[in-house]
């Protein structure tokens, strides 16, 4: 049984730059929420996507948007990339009707120069 | 608003020690509370929740009770072994949607 899987494990890119990452959830998981995690702090939740429509979102701006297709996978897309966005990007799968576990893939880390 | 507030670490210990890693928390409502580990080169995974005052969550020797009064959810063991050696989150949600994740706190158990 997969777990979840991102894509790219690494990437560097530069100021204003666009980005997407890519996420396949774990098996029978309709739910993918999007983190962000700079060094040396816990993970700030971006947002939520069920149904592919985004459920909720937390405080970032409109430069961090992001798809659910069909068979669950997600991106997430950064617009106008600052060096601020350097950070690792962790996708959580789970179940909606079961809340409080979440399922992390090993995340994507962004370095933006 | 909520938020978790988690002892800093990094924290050494020798094997067999005890381990007591404290979380404290604010929330709106009534939250959910959880400890997550990150293994080296591993993904957060679950390590215990709990889901109201006074329940105990508990799992690999691992346990953390839900103190309402005094808002906190302290992660102990009583004997660590090298393989605990990993970086430990306390963790809120009040939605089940959105998570709040403490800042992290690095465990190393050497022999």
């Amino acid at each position: 049984d997969a777990g979840v899987t991102q894509s790219p494990t690494h990437l560097i890119k530069t100021r204003g730059q666009q980005v997407t990452l890519r996420c396949s959830p774990k098996s029978g998981h309709d739910t993918v929420s999007w983190y962000q995690q700079a060094l040396g702090q816990g993970p700030q939740f971006i947002f939520q996507y069920y149904e592919e429509e985004e459920r909720q979102r937390g405080n970032f701006p409109d430069r961090f948007s992001g798809h659910q297709f069909p068979n669950y996978s997600s991106e997430l897309n950064v617009n106008a990339l600052l060096l601020g966005d350097s950070a690792l990007y962790l996708c959580a799968s789970s179940l909606l009707t079961k809340t409080g576990e979440l399922f992390f893939g090993e995340g994507s880390r962004l370095t933006v120069l | 608003g909520n938020s978790v507030t988690q002892m800093e670490g990094p924290v050494t210990l020798s094997e067999e020690a005890f381990l007591t890693i404290n979380c404290t928390y604010t929330a709106t409502g009534y939250p959910s509370l959880f400890w997550y580990v990150q293994y080296p080169g591993e993904g957060l995974q679950l390590l215990l929740k709990a889901t109201k005052a006074d329940d105990k969550g508990s799992n690999k020797g691992f346990e953390a009770t839900y103190r309402k009064e005094t808002t906190s959810f302290h992660l102990e063991k009583g004997s660590v072994q090298v393989s605990d050696s990993a970086v430990y989150f306390c963790a809120l949600t009040t939605t089940g949607n959105q998570f709040y994740f403490g800042t992290g706190t690095s465990l190393t158990v050497i022999p």
